[in-house]
């Protein structure tokens, strides 16, 4: 079946340090990959997308690539800021079949000024 | 304007009590979730429905039951709280099921249901 692994952390970094959440996925067909950030006492938001490979999502700062041949989607940004404090989950979704998403079990991240 | 909207947001409840959580979805999506989410933060699906007829039904207790009453709606109904209940639960909508990998799934901010 479909899995996602991701780094559990806590990832504790110093503002403006360059980030990387490490993601990896095992999936049957051609699956869209999705980044999901949850900040404290919050819900589930969705950070960025790719649904096929090569594809970059981006938003906020942050960036993943779809990387087919690593089965990878690792999140990145340049320079993170207090405020990017959260719970980081990736996730997939497969079709052909099969509905909803597969989450990895969270990266929780600590940005300390 | 709440794209996902889930009530109550916290739920403080003893055993045994039976509970309703409400999901409105106001974007014209056609599939609707309940996720839950555990002590850990591991999320997992629960059920999904597409145009109000159940498309998922993982494993959970069949003290757990969806309604759908319309395609924008869809409750969680539980009988017999359980300590091991407790947990947040988050609705979802998309717009179309599995035909289409890369639509979006919106969540709503969750329901923090507490039972003691």
């Amino acid at each position: 079946g479909d899995s996602v692994t991701q780094m559990e952390g806590p990832v504790t970094l110093s503002e403006e340090a360059f980030l990387t959440i490490n993601c990896t996925y095992t999936a049957t067909g051609y699956p869209s990959l999705f980044w999901y950030v949850q900040y404290p006492g919050e819900g589930l938001q969705l950070l960025l997308k790719a649904t096929k490979a090569d594809d970059k999502g981006s938003n906020k700062g942050f960036e993943a690539t779809y990387r087919k041949e690593t089965t990878s989607f690792h999140l990145e940004k340049g320079s993170v800021q207090v405020s990017d404090s959260a719970v980081y989950f990736c996730a997939l979704r497969s079709g052909g079949g099969a509905d909803g998403l597969t989450f990895g079990k969270g990266t929780h991240l600590i940005i300390q000024p | 304007d709440t794209a996902v909207s889930q009530t109550p947001k916290y739920l403080v409840t003893q055993m045994g009590n039976d509970k309703s959580i409400k999901c409105e979805q106001n974007l014209g999506h056609d599939t609707m979730y309940w996720y839950k989410q555990d002590s850990k933060k591991f999320l997992k699906i629960m059920f999904s429905y597409n145009n109000k007829e159940l498309i998922i039904n993982e494993t959970v207790p069949n003290r757990f039951s969806p309604k759908s009453p319309d395609k924008a709606h869809l409750n969680l109904h539980i009988n017999s709280l359980e300590l091991g209940d407790s947990a947040v639960y988050f609705c979802a909508s998309s717009q179309g099921p599995f035909t289409i990998s890369g639509n979006t799934i919106y969540f709503g901010e969750g329901s923090w249901l507490t039972v003691v």
